[in-house]
């Protein structure tokens, strides 16, 4: 199947630094990413829909300007997490549509485990 | 707004015992409605999907899962479980092939050998 890959898999920073994550789309196209947000022993939390040459669109709750998310090419999305504090501490996992092959599946990465000190 | 309700939060069963996990959502138009599997230190896989057609889905692994649109559910099944399946199942619905995708909490099911 298609593979989508994240990186870093794990980072740590201190309070009030940002952090980068990207996620690639290795062997498809795909104008639609998608970030979640994991907590330990809890489900996926949608937090924004990444597009292709355009804004993101962020879920309510979901602070655009602490999130940044830049889409800027078909195999690339990027999540910056800026002035990051301890509480934004958590598992984040993009994903990304083959919509080539007409399926729509979506594909997921790694995830990232982010730690703020 | 859409949401999805997994009942079983954690789910213990022996070897070749039967499987059915509970899903459900709300939402009332036309749904996608997806399985999705999380093995132990590894990423997010597709166990099977439903868009349309024969609400009996069969997927990988001998899964299958049954869409019933008048109790909006789509419940997952294995007639008899392996020590491989342990993971966590997640249930997620979309409202159309391109939109995005809304997950339950999960449910961590654990097989006993």
């Amino acid at each position: 199947g298609a593979v989508v890959s994240q990186h870093p898999s794990r980072v740590i920073c201190k309070s009030g630094t940002s952090v980068k994550i990207e996620c690639r789309s290795l062997d498809f196209q795909a104008t639609t990413m998608f970030w979640y947000r994991q907590f330990p022993k809890q489900s996926l939390m949608l937090m924004a829909t990444s597009n292709e040459g355009s804004k993101a669109t962020y879920e309510q709750g979901v602070e655009k300007d602490k999130f940044l998310i830049n889409h800027a090419s078909l195999t690339l999305s990027t999540l910056t997490v800026t002035s990051a504090h301890p509480e934004d501490s958590s598992f984040y996992i993009c994903s990304a549509r083959d919509q080539t092959g007409g399926t729509g599946e979506l594909f997921f990465g790694e995830g990232s485990r982010l730690t703020v000190l | 707004a859409q949401s999805v309700s997994q009942h079983n939060h954690h789910v213990i069963l022996s070897e070749a015992a039967s499987l059915e996990l509970g899903c459900n959502y709300s939402y009332g138009g036309t749904v996608n409605l997806f399985w999705y599997v999380q093995y132990p230190g590894q990423h997010l896989q597709l166990l099977l999907k439903y868009f349309s057609g024969d609400p009996l889905v069969k997927g990988i692994k001998g899964f299958e899962a049954e869409f019933i649109k008048s109790k909006f559910s789509f419940n997952l099944r294995k007639p008899s479980v392996q020590w491989s399946d342990t993971a966590e199942y997640f249930c997620a619905v979309g409202q159309n092939r391109d939109d995005k995708i809304i997950f339950g909490k999960g449910t961590r099911l654990h097989i006993l050998p």
